[in-house]
């Protein structure tokens, strides 16, 4: 069982806006901003697409968005594209205890 | 060009023994933390551990705290798992990844290729 919830599956049009969300607890999303959000390929490493909650890293299209409130952070894919259908995940630091949880992914098809 | 190359796993029996390497290349290794983050088969990701700059601190997720060592080489840019008493339940790909920032541990970018292990009899 991962310590951040996500929706196992999403999906869209192209064009299509989705949002995928990661909810955490008070003592990992909700206390600290440092959510981060990451796009995996099948067979591929990881991406990093949002750190700081809302940060995009050079490269990244500005379509990706990512958003907070509360324990619930959120992931939005503007203008949908085919390239986009990937695995997502979210990720929180989550203290001195736990240090780093992530979400167990959110499978995003591009109908 | 940021560069991230693992290696060393392999097929070890319960019990085991396997050190995993992750060259780097294209920064300034010792400025960086570095992190182990691992995901089972079909499964999510999993953070394991994170090493300091200099390798004075070190932490780690309860499911590996006692049989994994994370350390680091800064002289030849290198980063190591030393993983000990492995069970099936460890059987992962392995990503090594850098940590821009120390104080957000859990912002990762890049990533390397990973490598398998695979822990059964």
């Amino acid at each position: 069982q991962s310590a951040l919830t996500q929706p196992p599956s999403a999906s869209g049009s192209p064009g299509q806006s989705v949002t995928i969300s990661c909810t955490g607890t008070s003592s990992d999303v909700g206390r600290y901003n440092s959510v981060s959000w990451y796009q995996q390929h099948p067979g591929k490493a990881p991406k990093l697409m949002i750190y700081e909650v809302s940060k995009r890293p050079s490269g990244v299209p500005d379509r990706f968005s990512g958003s907070k409130s509360g324990n619930t952070a959120s992931l939005t894919v503007s203008g949908l594209q085919a390239e986009d259908e990937a695995d997502y995940y979210c990720s929180s630091y989550a203290g001195s205890n736990n240090f780093v949880v992530f979400g167990g992914g959110t499978k995003l098809t591009v109908l | 060009e940021v560069q991230l190359l693992e290696s060393g796993g392999g097929l070890v029996q319960p019990g085991g023994s396997l050190r995993l390497s992750c060259a780097a290349s294209g920064f300034t290794f010792s400025s960086y933390a570095m992190s182990w983050v691992r995901q089972a088969p079909g499964k999510g990701l999993e953070w394991v551990s994170v090493i300091s700059g200099s390798g004075g601190s070190t932490y780690y997720a309860d499911s590996v705290k006692g049989r994994f060592t994370i350390s680091r080489d800064n002289s030849k840019d290198t980063l190591f798992l030393q993983m000990n008493s492995l069970r099936a339940e460890d059987t992962a790909v392995y990503y090594c990844a850098k940590v821009p920032n120390w104080n957000y541990l859990n912002w990762f970018d890049p990533w390397g290729q990973g490598t398998l292990v695979t822990v059964s009899s």
